[in-house]
């Protein structure tokens, strides 16, 4: 299967400890996006990467989260010292070449701060 | 930025019986997808629209984009309970930047 890959799919962690969610595009994508879905609320947008640079990242919390993809490797958001509130699923997309070509998305990994 | 609407909110239908989920958009659509999310899972790809007045059809799913593509409706016939989740209109701008989502519709069919 050749689609969106994330890890963890379930992630625990205290208060002020970091948080790794990755992704990996589907083959030949080299354009990730990260959303963010709370609980019965929509998608929204945190950033858009492209290998080894940032496009868009206006929906990004200024401090505690980054985002990276790496010429090798996977698309990693990090969450550090993390607060009750980011307890959220994070969800990654992958798409071709856009403007015009569908995301593809990833299962998610949700985020649990206790 | 853009925006977009959708109604209703959620939806509960009879099983057989059709529906349709609107999206509404604050400026010109360059392109328009529609997703469907199960509890618990990601977004699976439906369908993309991009021309004024172009429709597209999937087993009993049809979208349309209207003429002016500032709107989409999202048509499901004789729906079924596998029918049932969260449907998505995004859109992207003409940059490919900035890809947002509707709020979703929740869809519920009964057996």
């Amino acid at each position: 299967n050749a689609g969106v890959m994330q890890n963890p799919r379930h992630l625990v962690r205290r208060r002020g400890q970091e948080a790794r969610l990755r992704c990996s595009p589907m083959k030949g994508h080299s354009h990730v996006y990260w959303y963010r879905q709370l609980p019965e609320e929509g998608l929204k947008f945190m950033v858009y990467l492209q290998k080894e640079n940032i496009i868009d990242e206006s929906g990004m919390p200024k401090e505690r989260f980054s985002a990276e993809f790496p010429k090798e490797g996977p698309s990693i958001l990090r969450i550090q010292q993390v607060v009750r509130g980011d307890s959220a699923a994070y969800f990654c997309a992958s798409s071709f070449q856009p403007p015009f070509s569908p995301l593809h998305f990833g299962n998610g990994t949700r985020l649990t701060v206790t | 930025s853009q925006e977009l609407e959708q109604s209703p909110q959620s939806l509960i239908v009879q099983e057989g019986k059709n529906l349709t989920i609107n999206c509404t958009s604050s400026k010109t659509l360059y392109g328009l997808y529609w997703y469907k999310q199960k509890y618990g899972e990601g977004l699976i790809f439906l369908m993309m629209l991009q021309k004024g007045g172009e429709e597209k059809s999937h087993e009993k799913i049809t979208a349309k984009l209207d003429e002016k593509k500032q709107q989409s409706s999202l048509h499901i016939t004789a729906s079924q309970p596998s029918h049932a989740g969260i449907y998505l209109c995004g859109a992207d701008d003409n940059y490919g930047q900035n890809f947002v989502f509707g709020p979703g519709t929740r869809l519920s069919v009964l057996p």
